[in-house]
């Protein structure tokens, strides 16, 4: 069946440095994106969401950014702190399934000092 | 801080029990989405309330069961509790049954033994 997947299971960076985590999603008619973050024994912590009609939204130090025609998502966070270490998934919801999310399995990202 | 609140934190239960887990939604959504999130995965929808209605459910089997009460708090309730079920239990939820922001209570972990 279709779901969303992430390229890459871990990610370490550098403290002061710039994160990119990727997320490949396969079904088409998803029109919502959310990005999530989960640490250690707490659960997801919302950072972000896109919807389809949009390709950037940008936060605090975060930017979603939505490529449809390839069906490619990714969470770039700026200059990266050791707060920022953690899971991150992203979760896409298919158009009139309520608000069902389907979630990647998940980027460890580390933030090295 | 989401304001979603899950009750118990933890909880020891002996295959073939029964389980009801608590949520308190956030104030002012109608909405509360039940996720089952095994150790190493992302979550996974279990089902979704809106407005005391089971509104989209997941691949679970009926022993899976919940409720909404109309101050919007839900319950999840599991019959016959198997060595798999035992997992992070989330609850998410948001106001109306359109794509907004959803967000996450800390979760139940749950010990089938």
């Amino acid at each position: 069946g279709e779901s969303v997947g992430l390229h890459l299971p871990t990610l370490s960076v550098q403290e002061g440095d710039n994160s990119i985590i990727n997320c490949a999603y396969s079904n088409s008619a998803s029109d919502y994106f959310i990005w999530y973050k989960q640490e250690s024994g707490k659960g997801p912590q919302f950072i972000i969401d896109i919807r389809s009609n949009m390709d950037k939204r940008q936060g605090q130090r975060v930017t979603v950014l939505l490529n449809k025609t390839v069906k490619h998502l990714s969470l770039q966070i700026a200059a990266t702190q050791p707060g920022d270490s953690a899971v991150y998934f992203c979760a896409e919801n298919i158009a009139g399934s309520a608000r069902q999310l389907t979630f990647g399995s998940g980027t460890q990202l580390t933030v090295l000092p | 801080e989401t304001g979603v609140t899950q009750s118990p934190t933890h909880l020891i239960k002996t295959r073939g029990q029964q389980v009801t887990l608590r949520c308190s939604s956030q104030s002012g959504h109608n909405t509360v989405s039940w996720y089952q999130q095994a150790l190493g995965q992302g979550p996974q929808f279990i089902f979704q309330y809106y407005r005391e209605e089971e509104n989209g459910r997941g691949n679970f089997p009926p022993r899976f069961s919940g409720l909404q009460f109309p101050n919007y708090s839900s319950e999840l309730n599991v019959n016959a509790l198997e060595l798999d079920d035992s997992a992070l239990y989330l609850c998410a939820s948001s106001f109306g049954d359109m794509n907004t922001e959803a967000f996450f209570g800390q979760g139940t972990r749950l010990t089938v033994v």
